[in-house]
Parts: C-alpha cells; sequence; structure tokens
C-alpha cells in the first residue's frame, strides 16, 4: 500500500498569516493527490484535486504543489473560516486509497 | 446534486456484525462512472478508508488491507444502495461511517453527513 505522511500534526498560526502543510508518499502517486478541509462535526470537503487545481468554489488563498512522492497545501493568508483539519489523500487507481493522518490548524 | 445518506444501527455489541446502508440519489451506482466507499473516522482521529467498489462490466472491490478478512461491501441496483458490513467487532470500530462517491479515477466529491457507530456491550 502507499503510505502517506503529512506534516505537522497540529499548527498554530494567527490569522493573515502564510502557512504550509506538506504529505508524503511512500512511492510515487504522480499527480494523483487531493487536500480536504474538515471541520468538527462535518465531512470533509474538496479544496484541490489532481495536486494543485482548485475546486470550484474553493477561495483562490488555497493552493498546492508537488508531484511524485512529495506535496504541500499552502494558504496564503489565514481567515478565521480556515481555522480545521487538513487530510491529504493519494488516489492512484491501481492502489486502495489512503490518507494522510491529518494536520489540525489552531488559532495562535 | 448527488446525495448520499447513511443509516443503520447506533450500537453493535462486541462480536457482532456492524451492517450499514448509503442510499444514492442523483447518481445511479451501477452507471460505471464512478466508485463508491466507505470510511470511517473514530472520535480525534483521522480518516480510514475501509473500502470500495466500483462496476464497470462487472463489479469490482478493493478493500483496506488491514479489515479486509472482516469486511464484506454489496450493492443493491434496484434501490440504489450500497451496503457495509463488518464482522466480529471491537471498540476499536466505534467511529464515524461515512459514504462516499469518487468519479473513476479521481478523488471523492461527494459525503454522506456521517453516522456514529458505537460498539459497546
Amino acid at each position: 500500500d502507499i503510505q502517506m505522511t503529512q506534516s505537522p500534526s497540529t499548527l498554530s498560526a494567527s490569522v493573515g498569516e502564510r502557512v504550509t502543510i506538506t504529505c508524503r508518499a511512500s512511492q510515487s502517486i504522480r499527480r494523483w493527490l487531493a487536500w480536504y478541509q474538515q471541520k468538527p462535526g462535518k465531512a470533509p470537503k474538496v479544496l484541490i484535486s489532481s495536486a494543485s487545481i482548485l475546486e470550484s468554489g474553493v477561495p483562490s488563498r488555497f493552493s498546492g504543489s508537488g508531484s511524485g512522492t512529495e506535496f504541500t497545501l499552502t494558504i496564503s493568508s489565514l481567515q478565521p473560516d480556515d481555522f480545521a483539519t487538513y487530510y491529504c489523500q493519494q488516489y492512484n487507481t491501481y492502489s486502495p486509497v489512503t490518507f494522510g493522518q491529518g494536520t489540525k490548524l489552531e488559532i495562535k | 446534486q448527488v446525495q448520499l445518506q447513511e443509516s443503520g444501527p447506533g450500537l453493535v455489541k462486541p462480536s457482532q456484525t456492524l451492517s450499514l446502508t448509503c442510499t444514492v440519489s442523483g447518481d445511479s451506482i451501477s452507471s460505471g462512472n464512478s466508485s463508491w466507499s466507505w470510511i470511517r473516522q473514530p472520535a480525534v482521529k483521522g480518516l480510514e478508508w475501509i473500502g470500495r467498489f466500483y462496476t464497470t462490466g462487472s463489479t469490482d472491490t478493493d478493500y483496506n488491507p488491514s479489515l479486509k478478512s472482516r469486511v464484506t461491501m454489496s450493492l443493491d441496483t434496484s434501490t440504489n444502495r450500497f451496503s457495509l458490513s463488518l464482522s466480529s467487532v471491537t471498540d476499536a470500530d466505534t467511529a464515524v461511517y461515512y459514504c462516499a462517491r469518487a468519479p473513476l479515477g479521481t478523488f471523492i466529491d461527494s459525503w454522506g453527513q456521517g453516522t456514529l457507530v458505537t460498539v459497546s456491550s
């Protein structure tokens, strides 16, 4: 199986700050990576697909990059609504789906 | 717009079988355009993918290797529902269970609201 390792597990930041979350795959997944945001009591919501494609309705302060085994999610200027937990997920067609362990973004 | 809704018992006794159903509207589970998954999330923990099926000619399933020996997924195309059975449950299976859709070869684009299943005697 492809293992996904996210870092950090917790991130404390202030409104207006730029933050970056990293996700590493145990083998190449090309660009088959999505980022999700989850708020308490809610299902995850996709932010980015194919490593860098911003999904419809997602604010442009979110961006994704990377390919192969290393990926990043960047929020350019944190807003109060962004404090949540973020997950990466690989969706390589020929492997079981796997998620990163999550990054909880907290208010500093 | 596709909608998914989980249903089933909220309490299951240890060693018994957990059974959940996902009712889909707005898309056909037999269309062959998507895969249909179960995902769970224990309290204050991360997401764990349980398994999926997809219908491209025949019905194929993938399961999380760590759960494979206890998981069965099935579908009922006449009612547009699919189901999860997880046998021999323990406390560790207590979680919110989600059903979800992923257009073939892509990310999960639709989720149910989730249903909490507690394993307790």
